[in-house]
């Protein structure tokens, strides 16, 4: 398998533009969850779906970050429009809905807006 | 607020020595789970235990799990340079859905 796949691995962008992160799950993982991670705040939940329904978005910073799941194999996170402050890495991880909740992670994208 | 608390926040050791990091947590558990991140990495699963469960391990790891005192302990004996990471605890319980609570990190350096 090859694990959860993330896209892309680096963005740069300029504060106001649109940026749409994507991932792809563990085939047969039914809850996928977003992540950001930074030195100040740590590893936070954004949003986790299970069954590609949204399940609790309450992390989302605010309006500007929205995110989907139109299936199973597919999900992505948007901010718009982006600011500095939204620097960070985001993950994605992937697990079962049942069972342990041992959670995969994806490599991570690292945004950074100027 | 976080649920897991690591301490201590930072651990330099030499190899071959014994590493033993704690996590708090303040509300009741079905789960308790450690986590490795390698600088630049995803996060990667350790171990897990489980509420009922007092000690478990896995190769050179050694968790244990006291419920009554909230806390959990990641032992890592005869370290290895490549041990060099952050570790995470991270919990779920009854109301917490699929979601984990992840703790603040211990960053563990192992100085060859």
């Amino acid at each position: 398998d090859a694990g959860v796949i993330q896209s892309p691995r680096h963005e740069v962008t300029e504060m106001g533009q649109e940026v749409t992160l994507r991932c792809k799950p563990i085939s047969g993982h039914n809850s996928l969850f977003w992540y950001r991670q930074t030195m100040m705040r740590g590893l936070e939940l954004l949003i986790y779906f299970n069954n590609n329904v949204p399940i609790d978005d309450s992390g989302m910073p605010e309006d500007r970050f929205s995110a989907k799941m139109p299936n199973a194999s597919f999900s992505t996170l948007k901010i718009q429009p982006s600011e500095p402050r939204d620097s960070a890495v985001y993950f994605c991880a992937s697990s079962l809905q049942t069972g342990p909740l041992e959670q995969y992670f994806g490599p991570g994208t690292r945004l950074t807006v100027t | 607020s976080q649920q897991g608390e690591e301490d201590p926040q930072a651990l330099s050791i030499q190899e071959g020595e014994n590493a033993t990091m704690n996590c708090s947590y303040k509300t009741s558990i079905n789960n308790l789970q450690w986590y490795r991140q390698n600088s630049g990495r995803g996060l990667v699963h350790l171990i897990l235990i489980r509420s009922n469960e007092r000690e478990k391990h896995s190769g050179r790891l050694r968790v244990t799990l006291d419920t009554s005192k909230k806390s959990s302990s990641l032992l890592i004996t005869a370290s290895r340079a490549a041990d060099t990471a952050s570790y995470f605890c991270a919990t779920d319980g009854e109301t917490s859905g699929s979601r984990l609570t992840f703790g603040e990190g211990t960053q563990l350096t192992v100085n060859p």
